[in-house]
């Protein structure tokens, strides 16, 4: 199994763009065999998938999430990206990235989660 | 409002054994396979049952999985106070085209 951790800014003000980065170790993010995805979750709240993005690009979106959001891979580093656009308080969160295999829906590793909180 | 319903929370004493129910519609969980996954207290959540019954490497078979029709029940057996945390089904919606989970079920070991 892979690792996967989350880094960015833990405060962003409302209206401006979440960023955040999934770093991935022990296995290469270009392998074929998986996806990789984005999901969050509010204080003592349920787990809301926001999407996940294949190593071709290809990708899926919430779409209640899904014009404001984009998720990319960055192959070079081994990395894969959150933004989320126009953020409001709504959008404080604990985000985590995942691994899935492709063709399946369950997400077979977690990073240990960023907190993101919305505020002026 | 989640598009899986679970009930909120489920108790049950050392070493008994519990059910948590997940429920759906024919575009996610009647046409597609559950997973279930362990949130321990500060934690990330963790695989617990894939492919409606499949459970990882390492997962002891004390956790059990089933589906039938729209609905999916997850099973412990010889619960311990290690066992309390959040459990949350998941499955693919093909109606929504996305991932979706249940609201979460708190286990209290009493």
């Amino acid at each position: 199994q892979v690792q996967l951790q989350e880094s960015g800014p833990g405060l962003v003000k409302p209206s401006q763009a979440l960023s955040l980065t999934c770093t991935v170790s022990g296995g290469s993010i270009s392998s074929g065999s998986y996806y990789w995805s984005w999901i969050r979750q509010p204080a003592g709240k349920a787990l809301e998938w926001i999407g996940r993005v294949y190593p071709s690009g290809s990708t899926n979106y919430n779409p209640s999430l899904k014009s404001r959001v984009t998720i990319s891979v960055d192959s070079s580093k081994n990395q894969f990206s959150l933004t989320l656009s126009s953020v409001t308080a709504a959008d404080t969160a604990v985000y985590y990235c995942a691994s899935g295999v492709q063709g399946r829906s369950h997400l077979d590793s977690w990073g240990q989660g960023t907190l993101v909180t919305v505020s002026s | 409002q989640s598009v899986l319903t679970q009930p909120p929370s489920v108790s049950a004493a050392p070493g008994q054994k519990v059910t948590i129910s997940c429920s759906g519609s024919g575009s996610n969980i009647g046409n597609n396979y559950v997973c279930w996954y362990q949130q321990l207290p500060g934690t990330a959540p963790k695989l617990l049952i894939y492919e409606n019954k499949k459970r990882p490497s390492g997962i002891p078979d004390r956790f059990s999985g089933s589906k039938s029709g729209a609905s999916a029940t997850l099973g412990i057996t010889g619960l311990h106070t290690g066992d309390e945390a959040d459990y949350y089904c998941g499955t693919w919606d093909g109606s929504l085209g996305a991932v979706v989970f249940g609201g979460g079920t708190k286990l209290t070991v009493l």
